[in-house]
């Protein structure tokens, strides 16, 4: 049971570089999101999805690009790096349920280095 | 004003003590609530949910909510030196959750 994977785990890339976080989860959950925590503070949302082709922003979505063209895929782009955007990423997942209630469920998170 | 605040911190308890963590929020809109926990370098762990007024127990945990009062808490009991670690208490609303800073808790044996 894969549950919900990110790739890559590390990352450095250079200031003005495109950059794909990945996202996987194999438990056709409805939703989807990205988060981002930086040293000393808590989680910060950037965007997240409800379902396939349907994405929200967050709390601090600018400089970020989302993609959901399939139930378990969620894809994070930086389109031009920064070095503010260094920080530890982590994708969430969790289930719609009748009760309007659910659980989110974390990856192991992708530590981005902007130089 | 933050959307949801928790206790500054660091906690620190002895060894078999009660650890409480507190979380106040400001949406009265907010439907679920949550606990997670997350030690150095890992992923955030859920330990508690609870949705309705009133206590939750689950093992050594307890959850409080109290709607009116904008209040949810954490409570720990026996405390045990493997809890030591970072606690998040998020608050969810139309299909997205807000997490506070986290309350580090330290358990000294």
């Amino acid at each position: 049971d894969a549950g919900i994977t990110q790739s890559p785990r590390y990352k450095i890339t250079e200031t003005g570089r495109q950059v794909t976080l990945m996202c996987h989860q194999t438990w056709s959950h409805s939703y989807m999101f990205w988060y981002r925590q930086d040293l000393g503070h808590g989680l910060r949302l950037i965007y997240y999805s409800a379902a396939a082709d349907i994405t929200d922003k967050g709390e601090v979505p600018d400089g970020y690009v989302v993609s959901r063209s399939k139930t378990e895929n969620f894809p994070l782009t930086l389109e031009s790096a920064t070095r503010s955007q260094t920080s530890v990423y982590f994708c969430a997942s969790s289930a719609e349920k009748a009760s309007g209630n659910y659980e989110q469920y974390f990856g192991p998170g992708t530590r981005l280095t902007v130089t | 004003q933050k959307e949801v605040e928790q206790n500054s911190g660091p906690l620190s308890v002895p060894e078999g003590a009660i650890a409480s963590l507190n979380c106040t929020y400001s949406d009265r809109g907010s439907q679920s609530f949550f606990w997670y926990r997350q030690y150095s370098g890992k992923s955030p762990e859920l330990i508690m949910f609870i949705y309705s007024n009133g206590d939750k127990e689950d093992g050594r945990f307890t959850a409080q909510l109290n709607k009116a009062s904008q209040y949810v808490s954490l409570l720990i009991r026996d405390s045990q030196p493997s809890d030591s670690a970072t606690y998040l208490c998020a608050v969810r609303n139309a299909g997205k959750s807000t997490f506070g800073d986290g309350t580090t808790l330290t358990v000294k044996p």
